[in-house]
């Protein structure tokens, strides 16, 4: 199966940038997603790109990705506490409509 | 609103007895999904369904069951069969189509004991 990794934990100052990286293995990946979950909650989709665009800007949330390297990340401008949750990518495999989601990063945002 | 509702929030089993969590979605989208979370855990998909009165295993489905007998239900059965039942359970639906993007309920916390 795919495989789609992320580190586990990120900490962050308030106001600082937080990037979260997300690798994968398969090459054939159509979209692919960031979601967000606070605790005891469900996710939330926060943005998503296509995969044959190589970065995409909404407000504070910067996603890039290497198709060469098969890395992703998530930028997260002027983090704030409202922020620390946890990240999870996920991509879409339109072939077969294979649904893939990372091990998640926990971010916390320190005042 | 539109969205996806899962109920109860939260729910307390003794062992040895099936229970029902509650999926529903007024998105018209054809795809749902039943995941499970551990604590510090990703996801592990349970069973997905692309159409009403179909459905697929996923990655853990043993010891549950689901049905989809209305394009807006998708409930999951988690029968006295699975070992370790306590988990968080997530419910997702999709279009199928377009970006095929997922989104989810608030989650059910399912404790037994």
């Amino acid at each position: 199966g795919e495989d789609v990794e992320q580190s586990l934990f990120l900490s962050v100052r308030e106001g600082d940038s937080s990037v979260i990286n997300c690798t994968y293995t398969d090459s054939s990946s159509t979209y692919l997603y960031w979601y967000k979950q606070e605790p005891g909650a469900g996710l939330q989709l926060l943005t998503y790109i296509f995969s044959n665009m190589d970065m995409k800007q909404d407000q504070r949330l910067t996603v890039l990705l290497n198709k060469k390297d098969k890395h992703l990340s998530l930028r997260i401008a002027d983090t704030q506490t409202g922020d620390s949750a946890i990240y999870f990518c996920a991509e879409w495999i339109a072939t077969g409509n294979q649904f893939y989601f990372g091990t998640g990063t926990s971010l916390t945002v320190i005042p | 609103d539109g969205g996806i509702t899962q109920s109860p929030k939260y729910l307390f089993r003794k062992e040895g007895q099936n229970v029902t969590l509650s999926c529903e979605q007024n998105l018209n989208h054809d795809a749902m999904y039943w995941y499970r979370q551990d604590p510090g855990q990703g996801l592990r998909l349970i069973y997905y369904s692309q159409i009403v009165n179909d459905f697929q295993k996923g990655d853990i489905a043993e010891g549950y069951s689901v049905s989809r007998e209305k394009k807006e239900s998708f409930p999951l059965t988690v029968t006295s069969a699975q070992k370790n039942p306590t988990a968080f359970y997530l419910c997702a639906s999709s279009p199928w189509e377009g970006r095929n993007e997922q989104y989810f309920g608030p989650g059910t916390r399912l404790t037994v004991t």
